[in-house]
């Protein structure tokens, strides 16, 4: 799977947009870009994935460039409950990947008062 | 439905001492992954299964042991406790096949070797 980069720590204050990059220049054609949080210690939760197009869900947006080399995860209206480790996450869409994660240490996002 | 349970939550062990993590899920998946995570690191996979009867290594496998009897369940085995064993574990589980579905994770298990 693709390594990722991502920056250890950000802040953000309550009720702006928290935009956590995610830089993957190595994806290939056929890797998935997963997003999981974590909070406080507690096991991961899904956030959003894609493959190319930008895509949206309830809990966040996510925007990958045309060339797929970088993504960001956009929280729109970050709440005190969002302060989390985040993880950018690439896999391989082969089934032979059997959906493992590979996580890499996530950037720690603190949402301030 | 309970999702993906895991028991005990904590618990302390004395090196050289053997130990079974459960883990238990309802939601009839077939893929079921056991990681551990070290304080200020990100989760590194110790084993998978991809159904029952069917069981694989991930990247740090050394010192444990899985078994897969039925769907529900895939309990970690640590035969000799050591001190590098301390960690929290956490067990995942998900549906077969496609790339549009997510893994869900139990709460952990936090365990001591001392």
């Amino acid at each position: 799977d693709a390594k990722t980069t991502q920056p250890p720590s950000m802040d953000c204050a309550e009720g702006r947009a928290a935009n956590l990059p995610c830089n993957h220049s190595t994806i290939s054609g056929n890797e998935y870009v997963y997003w999981y949080r974590q909070i406080h210690s507690q096991g991961p939760q899904y956030i959003i994935h894609g493959l190319k197009n930008n895509e949206t869900n309830e809990m966040a947006s996510l925007i990958i460039t045309e060339d797929r080399k970088s993504s960001t995860l956009i929280l729109p209206h970050a709440t005190l409950r969002d302060t989390a480790v985040y993880y950018c996450i690439v896999r391989v869409r082969s089934g032979t990947s059997y959906g493992k994660l590979t996580f890499g240490q996530g950037t720690i996002l603190t949402v301030h008062p | 439905n309970a999702g993906v349970t895991q028991t005990p939550k904590f618990r302390i062990l004395k090196i050289g001492q053997s130990m079974t993590l459960q883990c238990a899920q309802d939601m009839n998946h077939n893929y079921m992954y056991w990681y551990r995570q070290d304080p200020g690191m990100g989760l590194k996979l110790i084993y998978y299964s991809v159904g029952a009867g069917i069981t694989d290594k991930g990247e740090v496998p050394n010192g444990y042991n899985v078994s897969r009897s039925t769907t529900e369940d895939f309990p970690l085995r640590l035969e000799l406790a050591a001190p590098s064993q301390t960690s929290v574990y956490f067990c995942a589980s998900r549906e077969s096949g496609g790339m549009n579905t997510e893994a869900f994770f139990g709460q952990g298990t936090r365990l001591t070797v001392v």
